[in-house]
């Protein structure tokens, strides 16, 4: 069983470009949440899609999109980056939406 | 709105130490409740978890009771080992078909456990 995978994993941008961060979900899972980690906090929920609908959103301003596949995988894309934007963003997939959660390693983003 | 707040770390301890790393929480209605643990080099990985009041979650000789009359979750080990050097996360959830499943998690407490 293949766990979640997340590309790249460390990135560096400058202030003012987009992103876009990938996630590969759990085999069997179709739900999958983003969360942003900065240095020395806890992960901070950003969204979660379920059979590719947005089923909720955390506290973050419409330059974080994302998107769900057919295959469940998914995308994070982050538009005029800000520093404040630097940290470790994790993808988790599940079962279903209210499921057990399984995250990836995450991608390490920098902006300079 | 919720929160979790939990004790700062860095924790050091000797290993064979009993362990408490304190959690309490502020929350509507009935959340459930977890620790996530992150070893260096990994990502978070699920502990152990509680659904309701009075509940106990166990995992790996690691254990924490769900007290609502104390808002609290503590995390507790008898006997700690090297091995169990990580950061380890309180969170909390409520399952909302408007905002999704979110975890809201605490800022993490690193332990350090030496031979």
């Amino acid at each position: 069983e293949t766990g979640v995978t997340q590309s790249p994993t460390h990135l560096i941008k400058t202030r003012g470009q987009q992103v876009t961060l990938r996630c590969s979900s759990q085999s069997g899972h179709n739900t999958v949440s983003w969360y942003q980690q900065a240095l020395g906090q806890g992960p901070q929920f950003i969204f979660q899609y379920y059979r590719e609908e947005e089923n909720g959103r955390g506290n973050f301003p419409p330059r974080f999109s994302g998107l769900q596949f057919p295959n469940y995988s998914s995308e994070l894309n982050v538009n005029a980056l800000e520093l404040d934007d630097s940290a470790l963003y994790l993808c988790a997939s599940s079962l279903d939406w209210t499921g057990e959660l399984f995250f990836g390693e995450g991608s390490r983003l920098t902006v300079l | 709105g919720n929160s979790v707040t939990q004790m700062e770390g860095p924790v050091t301890l000797s290993e064979e130490a009993f362990l408490t790393i304190n959690c309490t929480y502020t929350a509507t209605g009935y959340p459930s409740l977890f620790w996530y643990v992150q070893y260096p080099g990994e990502g978070l990985q699920l502990l152990l978890k509680a659904t309701k009041a009075d509940d106990k979650g166990s995992n790996k000789g690691f254990e924490a009771t769900y007290r609502k009359e104390t808002t609290s979750f503590h995390l507790e080990k008898g006997s700690v080992q090297v091995s169990d050097s990580a950061v380890y996360f309180c969170a909390l959830s409520q399952e909302d078909r408007n905002s999704g499943y979110a975890l809201n998690f605490g800022k993490g407490t690193s332990l350090l456990v030496t031979p």
